[in-house]
């Protein structure tokens, strides 16, 4: 399976936007860009998926290299409740199956 | 219904105990999954269901054991546990992959 390169940790301040960064450099043309999150004592929780445009709904926004070898969530004004673990994982079309690597641990500060 | 629902929350049991996990979806969905996540690490996948069948056991021990008795519930069997055992365990429902899991809060087990 493909895997993904992401920071251990970042910091934010309140209010500001964040760029989470992923990188892929072994992607496949079937493989999906998806991000999760887990805040302190729940499960993850879905935020977006894309695989070649860049996508935006109410959480996020994901852009997408040209290339796809990497790729940035965007929380656009981040609040205290955005402080969780965020993973980037590469789904690939009609797999089964969802593999964690070791996610960004974002820190917002008031 | 746009839940899973896992219970108990919390479970403390001996190394001799069986126990039981449970997890309930009712969003239609076709695959169910195990996880395991010790502290400060990634979700570990255990096990997938696909159409109430067992399709992936990632070389799971014996003493979990999976049962999918519908297509809305999922169970795991525990018996004879380690300490080293001790995580929250997650289930995950997906209608399919490519459309997102959903993820329930997860089962604390402290194994004595």
């Amino acid at each position: 399976d493909a895997k993904t390169t992401q920071p251990n940790s970042m910091e934010s301040n309140e209010e500001e936007p964040v760029h989470l960064p992923c990188n892929h450099s072994t992607i496949s043309g079937t493989d999906y860009i998806h991000w999760y999150r887990q805040l302190p004592s729940q499960g993850p929780e879905y935020v977006i998926h894309g695989l070649t445009s860049n996508v935006n709904n109410r959480m996020a926004s994901l852009a997408i290299a040209e290339d796809r070898k990497s790729s940035t969530l965007i929380l656009h004004r981040a609040t205290l409740r955005d402080a969780a673990v965020y993973y980037c994982i590469l789904v690939r079309n009609a797999g089964n199956m969802l593999t964690f690597g070791g996610g960004t641990r974002l820190m917002v500060k008031p | 219904d746009t839940e899973v629902t896992q219970t108990p929350k919390h479970l403390v049991m001996g190394m001799t105990n069986k126990k039981s996990l449970k997890c309930e979806q009712h969003m239609g969905h076709r695959a169910m999954y195990w996880y395991k996540q010790k502290a400060k690490k990634p979700p570990e996948l255990m096990f997938v269901y696909s159409y109430e069948k067992l399709s992936i056991n990632e070389s799971v021990p014996s003493r979990f054991s999976p049962e999918c008795p519908n297509s809305s519930l999922l169970n795991l069997h525990l018996h004879a546990l380690q300490p080293e055992d001790s995580a929250l365990y997650l289930c995950a429902s997906s209608q399919a992959p490519l459309y997102g899991y959903t993820f329930g809060s997860g089962t604390r087990l402290t194994v004595v």
